[in-house]
């Protein structure tokens, strides 16, 4: 187990730019969420796969940000044309359903991106 | 969703003390309760978690106390060491997304 791997660790780009981030889930795990956190703020919920299929999209996410997971391995967040304001800590967590409701989160190191 | 509200913002305890934190919520469809630690630089790690079928759960020197019909829960760090220094966040799962609370800084000094 060598824990949800997120690439890069830093981004910074110049508004109107557009930056895609990697995240390697835990690899039996079968969910694999994206999550957005700001200064001082909790992790604010982005989208959510269950294996390949993305079943939920947070009205936070705006058409400029696609997400895929092919193969149901790992993951993809894309934002296009990116504003200051998308500037932020972007964490991405795996977990493995059992069916109890106790899946436990798992959450990477996150990729800062700071737009400038 | 409905908002996780926690309290305080910042928290300073001496070593050897007991840290409190406390998270109340509206949503009564809430069904699962983790509390996450956060270090600088790192992503959330998974603390404790209770589900609202339980008042309490300790696990070493971490507990979380429930009360249902105030939808409120708390975490407790008893004999809090300088090692807990980090930022607290309480959660509320509804469906299969958490709602996250701010957080709370909590600094243990020696």
């Amino acid at each position: 187990d060598t824990g949800v791997s997120q690439d890069p660790r830093h981004k910074i780009t110049k508004r109107g730019q557009n930056v895609t981030f990697r995240c390697d889930p835990i690899s039996e795990h079968n969910r694999l969420y994206w999550y957005r956190q700001t200064l001082g703020q909790g992790p604010e919920f982005l989208t959510y796969f269950q294996n390949e299929a993305q079943l939920e999209k947070s009205r936070l996410l705006s058409d400029r940000f696609s997400a895929e997971r092919p193969k149901g391995s790992f993951s993809t967040l894309e934002i296009q044309r990116t504003e200051q304001g998308d500037s932020a800590m972007y964490l991405c967590a795996s977990s493995f359903s059992t069916g109890t409701g106790n899946e436990k989160l798992f959450f990477g190191s996150g990729t800062q991106l700071s737009v400038l | 969703q409905q908002q996780v509200k926690q309290s305080p913002q910042s928290l300073i305890v001496q070593k050897g003390g007991i840290s409190i934190i406390n998270c109340a919520y509206e949503n009564t469809a809430f069904d699962y309760f983790p509390w996450y630690q956060q270090f600088p630089g790192k992503g959330p790690a998974l603390l404790i978690a209770i589900r609202p079928d339980v008042s309490e759960k300790k696990e070493g020197r971490f507990t979380i106390s429930f009360n249902k019909s105030a939808k409120q829960f708390s975490l407790h760090i008893m004999d809090s060491q300088p090692g807990d220094s980090a930022t607290y966040f309480c959660a509320a799962r509804g469906g299969l997304t958490l709602v996250f609370g701010k957080g709370t800084r909590l600094s243990v000094i020696a």
